[in-house]
C-alpha cells in the first residue's frame, strides 16, 4: 500500500467553482508538504510548499495540513479553465529526501 | 528565473540499446533527483545526489547508472534498455535550505 493515497478522480467542477483536492498519508515522520500541478506531458509545477501543520494562501490557492489526522488538502478559489490538470501531492520526511507522491487527481474545469 | 533543464527532450531507442540523460539543476541548488513516470502513473523516485555524492536510492534498475559532475549536472545512464523503460524521466533540484522540489519538463524515452 503506498504511503500517500490521493483520489484520482476525475473531478469536473465549473467555472467559478471552489476545488477542494485531498491526500492522506501513512507515515507520521513527512514534515514537508507539496503540491504540484501537472499538464499532460510536462513536467510537475510546484504550487505550494507547507512545513509541518498549518494553511498557506497564495493567490487563489490555499494549502492546509493536519498532521494530526495525516491528511492535507488543496483548495482552489474561482477555478479557471486553465486550471484543468494533474494535481500531485507529495512529502517528505526530512529536506532533501525523495518526494513520495500521491497517484495524482485528474481536475476538468468546465466553462 | 532559471529553471531546471533536461536533454534531450525526446528519445527514441532500439531494445539493449543505451541512453544517456541529462540533467542541469537551478544554480546554487545543492540536491538532485531523479523520476520515472510511466502513463498515468505518479512519479517514481530512482536515485538522487547530495553535493555530487549519491544520498538516496530508491526503485532505479541496476541497468541504470547515475552522477553527478563537478559542475553539479547529472547524468543518467540507462543501459540494456527494455520496451518497458518507455516512460517520462524527469529531473528535480533542491537546497538543504530550501526544501521546495522544482522540476525539469522531462526527457520522454520511447523504446522500439
Amino acid at each position: 500500500q503506498k504511503e500517500v493515497e490521493q483520489d484520482p478522480g476525475p473531478l469536473s467542477v465549473p467555472e467559478g467553482a471552489i476545488v477542494s483536492l485531498n491526500c492522506t498519508y501513512s507515515n507520521s515522520a513527512f514534515q514537508y508538504f507539496m503540491w504540484y500541478r501537472q499538464y499532460s506531458r510536462k513536467g510537475p509545477e510546484l504550487l505550494m510548499y507547507t512545513y509541518s501543520s498549518g494553511n498557506k494562501e497564495d493567490g487563489r490557492f490555499t494549502a492546509q495540513v493536519d498532521k494530526s489526522s495525516k491528511y492535507i488538502s488543496l483548495f482552489i478559489r474561482d477555478s479557471q479553465p486553465s486550471d484543468s490538470a494533474t494535481y500531485l501531492c507529495a512529502m517528505s520526511a526530512n529536506s532533501g529526501y525523495a518526494l513520495n507522491f500521491g497517484k495524482g487527481t485528474s481536475l476538468l474545469v468546465t466553462p | 528565473a532559471a529553471g531546471v533543464i533536461q536533454s534531450p527532450r525526446h528519445l527514441i531507442k532500439e531494445k539493449r540499446e543505451t541512453a544517456t540523460l541529462k540533467c542541469y539543476p537551478i544554480p546554487r541548488h545543492d540536491t538532485v533527483y531523479w523520476y520515472q513516470q510511466g502513463p498515468g502513473q505518479d512519479p517514481q523516485f530512482l536515485i538522487s545526489f547530495y553535493e555530487k555524492m549519491q544520498s538516496d536510492k530508491g526503485s532505479i534498475p541496476d541497468r541504470f547508472s547515475a552522477q553527478q559532475f563537478s559542475d553539479y549536472h547529472s547524468e543518467l545512464n540507462m543501459s540494456s534498455l527494455e520496451l518497458g523503460d518507455s516512460a517520462l524521466y524527469f529531473c528535480a533540484s533542491s537546497s538543504r535550505l530550501v526544501p521546495e522540489a522544482f522540476f525539469g519538463q522531462g526527457t520522454r524515452l520511447t523504446v522500439v
